[in-house]
């Protein structure tokens, strides 16, 4: 089984502040998506990364895909209280066969206003 | 009418209730998944259907009975449940089975007494 670790586990930080929440695993996969969870709400996918090295960025969030395709970090500039939810890491395409999802525990990101 | 819908939104059953959950999607996805969520760990991947074929049952309790009848539809049949049953199930779809971006409904809380 194929582990994805997410840290911190909750974060809660002011509107304005900066903000980083890592994805980390011994295994690598082909690619690696991020989602958010907002309460009551079902997960939604933010942005997909696929090439080791990659950097995405989704207006105040930049999204890296590590050299080795182990890894990968979330970085929010000046939050906003509309970011908060939880984020997940899932990755695809591991030795697990098929492509299939393996998802991290997830970051509980809160920001007040 | 929004991507993927899950009915009910809440359900609250006994140990000797059957249930049922249902899950439609307006994508014309290829893929429906069951996952099941619980605080602080990881999304389970429960059961997972392509072209209304089963391809994936997580060793899942056989008191879960999944079923498919097209494309557009998934439904998970509960009975005898435990108390540590009590999660949020969501149902997901993708355009296939390998690599796709997972679209979640809002899931169902389930609580069992």
């Amino acid at each position: 089984t194929q582990l994805l670790e997410q840290s911190p586990q909750f974060l809660s930080i002011q509107e304005g502040e900066n903000l980083t929440v890592y994805c980390n695993s011994s295994s690598v996969f082909s690619s690696l998506q991020w989602y958010r969870q907002e309460p009551g709400e079902g997960p939604v996918l933010l942005v997909t990364v696929v090439t080791g090295g990659e950097v995405k960025k989704l207006k105040r969030l930049t999204f890296q895909f590590g050299d080795a395709r182990k890894d990968s970090s979330l970085h929010i500039t000046a939050a906003q209280p509309g970011d908060t939810g939880l984020y997940l890491c899932a990755g695809a395409g591991g030795t697990d066969s098929w492509g299939k999802l393996q998802f991290g525990a997830g970051t509980q990101v809160v920001v007040t206003p | 009418e929004t991507g993927v819908t899950q009915t009910p939104r809440h359900l609250v059953m006994g140990m000797t209730n059957k249930k049922s959950l249902k899950c439609e999607q307006h994508l014309g996805h290829n893929a429906m998944y069951w996952y099941k969520q619980s605080a602080k760990k990881p999304l389970e991947l429960m059961f997972v259907y392509s072209l209304e074929e089963r391809v994936e049952n997580n060793s899942v309790p056989s008191r879960f009975s999944p079923e498919c009848p097209n494309s557009s539809h998934l439904f998970l049949h509960l009975h005898t449940l435990q108390p540590e049953d009590s999660a949020l199930y969501l149902c997901a779809s993708s355009q296939d089975i390998v690599n796709s971006p997972l679209h979640f409904g809002n899931g169902t809380r389930l609580t069992v007494t």
